[in-house]
């Protein structure tokens, strides 16, 4: 398996509810990160965790809540989201954190808050 | 500072026709660069990356230390070339990306 797979596709959410987005990937990479990327924009890092532990956060607001069950799995809680939070969250991977080579992207998952 | 600009934001140009997307780099070190590409309603996918030197989709790109540059050309462009092109460049910390403002191709019939 050579892709990184997200879930849900779509996900609309009010602002007061909590939902996760999930990430896979079968590949052995080591380092999982975690993207915003609004419309016509570059994604902007939130989240990278190697070896399953949380090794950056860029300043992100605690309504994103990221998790690492395994070094296959890759959470993403949201709670009390703005609408200014709507966005496509993108998962990646690679080999490893330092010297890791090509991040490979998930498909994303397109949030709207409502 | 590292930075990656992509001067471009669209460039439109006819089936058959050349393109170059420009990517211009600032970074004090050896740098690792890409170009990524984002197809609509699909993910962000790896182009190329400089230092495999590889021909992808019958692109190329040569990274010139002398004028910071990693453009990206196509001698004869195709409709399914229409995408979103970022360059990015592999900073420091050896994790982070940093990206270019990304050029809209649009390859005209």
């Amino acid at each position: 398996d050579t892709e990184v797979t997200q879930t849900p596709k779509h996900l609309v959410m009010g602002m007061t509810n909590k939902k996760s987005l999930k990430c896979e990937q079968h590949m052995g990479h080591r380092a999982m990160y975690w993207y915003k990327q609004k419309a016509k924009k570059p994604p902007e890092l939130m989240f990278v965790y190697s070896y399953e532990k949380l090794s950056i956060n860029e300043s992100v607001p605690s309504r994103f809540s990221p998790e690492c069950p395994n070094s296959s799995l890759l959470n993403l809680h949201l709670h009390a989201l703005q609408p200014e939070d709507s966005a496509l969250y993108l998962c990646a991977s690679s080999r490893a954190l330092a010297g890791g080579g090509t991040q490979y992207f998930g498909p994303g998952t397109r949030l709207t808050v409502l | 500072a590292q930075r990656v600009t992509q001067p471009e934001k669209l460039l439109s140009v006819f089936k058959g026709a050349p393109v170059e997307l420009k990517c211009n780099y600032s970074y004090s070190g050896s740098p690792e660069l890409f170009w990524y590409v984002q197809y609509s309603r699909q993910r962000l996918q790896l182009l190329l990356r400089h230092i495999s030197r590889e021909s992808i989709k019958g692109f190329t790109a040569d990274l010139n230390k002398g004028e910071t540059s990693f453009h990206l050309k196509k001698p004869f462009a195709q409709e399914e070339d229409s995408a979103m092109y970022y360059c990015a460049l592999r900073g420091d910390s050896n994790y982070q990306l940093i990206w270019g403002a990304g050029t809209k191709l649009i390859i005209k019939p």
